[in-house]
């Protein structure tokens, strides 16, 4: 399996573009996150889904939007990219099924977003 | 709201020395609780958790904590350090097996040589 896999790996923006991170994973995880880590910080939430068609906001969801159409992929889109977003940023994915212990966060390896 | 808090964001130990890196938790009940490392200019990692059942849990590399529920926390301990222990450490939990992780926010570890 290849776990959580992320696209691109490295990017760099002009201010008041706009792209979207790619996401997917082949767990069959029904939960789905996105973080940005900013240098010498924890990870803040940005967005997170249970399952397809159904998101939420974390705790910096400004300047973002996801969609979840499928299991797998759990894209983020930047709009109007500011240098506020320069960022590393992480999909990860768990499980969560009734009846079932959930399982750890499995993370993607990230992806390096520069916005000038 | 549930939280997770990691006590020191820099620690800094000796080679072969232990490793303590600490981590509280507010939650009503028993959670389900995790540490993952960072590597520089990687992805997280599990290092290992506790779900339920025995309350010290070992993981890989050398690494283990112990769940203490009378003080809320879950430490992580590794007997002797080593260079190659250098990295982020992120605890994490979640407060039901239907709910969100939370993380921390991290404690950078450097070893000494």
């Amino acid at each position: 399996n290849a776990g959580v896999t992320q696209t691109p790996k490295f990017r760099i923006l002009k201010i008041g573009q706009s792209m979207t991170l790619q996401c997917t994973q082949d767990m069959n995880h029904n939960y789905m996150y996105w973080y940005r880590q900013d240098p010498g910080m924890g990870l803040k939430l940005i967005y997170y889904s249970v399952g397809a068609g159904i998101t939420d906001k974390g705790e910096v969801p400004n300047g973002y939007n996801v969609s979840r159409s499928t299991t797998e992929d759990f894209p983020l889109r930047l709009e109007l990219a500011a240098p506020s977003q320069t960022s590393v940023y992480f999909c990860a994915s768990s499980s969560l099924r009734t009846g079932q212990r959930n399982t750890e966060a499995f993370f993607g390896q990230g992806t390096r977003l520069t916005v000038v | 709201a549930q939280s997770v808090t990691q006590l020191g964001s820099h620690v800094s130990v000796s080679e072969g020395a232990l490793v303590l890196l600490r981590c509280n938790y507010s939650s009503s009940v028993p959670p389900y609780l995790f540490w993952y490392v960072q590597y520089p200019n990687q992805g997280l990692q599990l290092l290992l958790k506790y779900t339920t059942g025995a309350t010290l849990v070992k993981g890989i590399n050398g690494f283990e904590a112990e769940f203490k529920k009378s003080e809320t926390s879950f430490h992580l301990t590794k007997p002797s350090a080593h260079m190659s222990d250098a990295a982020e450490y992120f605890c994490a939990g979640m407060k039901t097996s239907y709910d969100k992780v939370i993380f921390g926010p991290g404690t950078s570890l450097s070893v000494i040589p």
